[in-house]
């Protein structure tokens, strides 16, 4: 099993719509979580970062679920600037970051 | 601009030859990673520095991977003997206290 993994996508959802992202980690001893956001060809920027059991900004919510070892990102009302992929990052126990795959989302007019 | 910069920001190189990258973190971040990424893949981690000390190296860095960050400030990475399995798009990450990375825009490079 991988350390981190991610639905691949891509993601296809029109303006307006409401979308949700899964991440599964295999360290059960991960505190803290984040998601970045990497546009094509850019470099990742951080999103939202999770040390309890979610956080919330505006129309993005993230969500964390010890028990299962997962985490969610769900974006609401979907703009077409939110087209990116979406990478799950998880820190293991010493100073090792994981990211994952990462996930495409495309929204379309 | 995230205030990380990296030089150069492409390379072209053969097959054999050695390739150096400079990365230049936020002034004030003692803390430094550097990632590999390849095309539809999240960046692997590489290396970990805290200030000039490294302390955490991946296992499946070969020795023709060397990193250093001389005084805690700018970091370089080395590739020695270039591999055509090399070419990717080198990040530098640096952060502070908090958890947050800042990225440089990489260097991508190519090997012949």
């Amino acid at each position: 099993r991988k350390e981190v993994e991610q639905d691949p996508g891509p993601f296809n959802v029109p303006e307006g719509a409401t979308v949700a992202f899964n991440c599964t980690y295999s360290n059960s001893a991960s505190q803290s979580f984040f998601w970045y956001r990497q546009d094509c060809r850019k470099e990742p920027k951080l999103l939202m970062s999770v040390y309890s059991s979610g956080n919330e900004d505006g129309r993005f919510t993230a969500q964390l679920n010890r028990a299962s070892q997962y985490i969610s990102l769900l974006i609401r009302d979907s703009k077409l600037s939110d087209s990116a992929t979406y990478l799950c990052v998880v820190p293991t126990g010493g100073f090792k970051t994981i990211f994952g795959a990462g996930t495409r989302l495309f929204v379309k007019a | 601009d995230t205030g990380v910069s990296q030089n150069p920001r492409h390379k072209i190189t053969k097959r054999g030859q050695n390739v150096t990258f400079r990365c230049d973190p936020i002034s004030e971040h003692n803390r430094l990673y550097w990632y590999r990424q390849t095309l539809g893949q999240g960046p692997e981690f590489l290396t970990y520095f805290q200030n000039e000390a490294q302390l955490e190296k991946s296992r499946l860095l070969s020795d023709r991977f060397s990193a250093e960050r001389p005084k805690g400030s700018f970091s370089t990475l080395e590739i020695q003997r270039t591999e055509q399995g090399d070419s990717a798009m080198y990040l530098c990450a640096s952060l502070a206290g908090t958890d947050t990375q800042y990225f440089g825009p990489g260097t991508r490079l190519t090997v012949l």
